[in-house]
């Protein structure tokens, strides 16, 4: 099986601007879930869609945003980018409650 | 808030050399699972290891898991260089009943392995 996939790989954007990342779980999985990770922070979780409803959410503001279309694939948006934006965001999928796998994810800065 | 607290930060041995990788948590889990990552990129996953058992083997890793005293361990034998990464613990918190899962990740073990 293909693993999971995220477009883009890199992205440049400037503070105020938007951004949508793009993730292709494994095929079968219905769970999505979204991490960012920085240097200061770590690993942190963002949000968990199953069956296109979001079940689980982190401690990140309402300017982080998600949603998980039909054939499973999802998408999260980030709104009015700062800097502190700037992170690897990893996306993840799990069949039932067994190991979570990740993507290669994508390295977003924000000038 | 970080779940997981991986003891040492960083690790340096030489290749064939056995290194061993400690991780502490604070509440009751569900299973906890390592990963590893090299530069930046993405998380492979390694090893789960469920509340209920003891002791993983998966080719060269060892997991341990004493749910008393909270804590886990990953023991990597005979290294090799390309196992120069870091290495993170991360939790899954006990079922909610709501389906809910989240995986909580120290900070790491940064290993480093000399040919």
């Amino acid at each position: 099986k293909a693993g999971v996939t995220q477009t883009p790989r890199y992205l440049i954007k400037t503070r105020g601007q938007q951004v949508t990342l793009s993730c292709s779980p494994i095929s079968g999985h219905r769970s999505v879930s979204w991490y960012q990770q920085t240097p200061g922070q770590g690993l942190q979780f963002l949000f968990e869609y199953f069956s296109e409803t979001q079940r689980n959410k982190g401690n990140f503001p309402g300017r982080f945003s998600g949603r998980q279309f039909s054939n499973s694939r999802s998408e999260m948006n980030v709104s009015t980018l700062e800097l502190g934006d700037s992170a690897l965001y990893l996306c993840a999928s799990r069949q039932g409650y067994n190991e979570q796998f990740f993507g290669p994810g994508t390295r977003l800065t924000v000038l | 808030s970080q779940q997981g607290e991986e003891d040492p930060q960083a690790l340096s041995i030489q290749e064939g050399e056995n290194a061993t990788m400690n991780c502490s948590y604070k509440t009751s889990i569900n299973n906890l699972q390592w990963y590893r990552q090299n530069s930046g990129r993405g998380l492979v996953h390694l090893i789960l290891i469920r509340s209920n058992e003891r002791e993983k083997h998966s080719g060269r890793l060892r997991v341990t898991l004493d749910t008393s005293k909270k804590s886990s361990s990953l023991l990597i034998t005979a290294s090799r260089a390309a196992d120069t990464a870091s290495y993170f613990c991360a939790t899954v918190l006990t079922y909610s009943g709501a389906g809910s899962y989240q995986l909580t990740f120290g900070k790491g073990t940064k290993l480093s392995v000399i040919p």
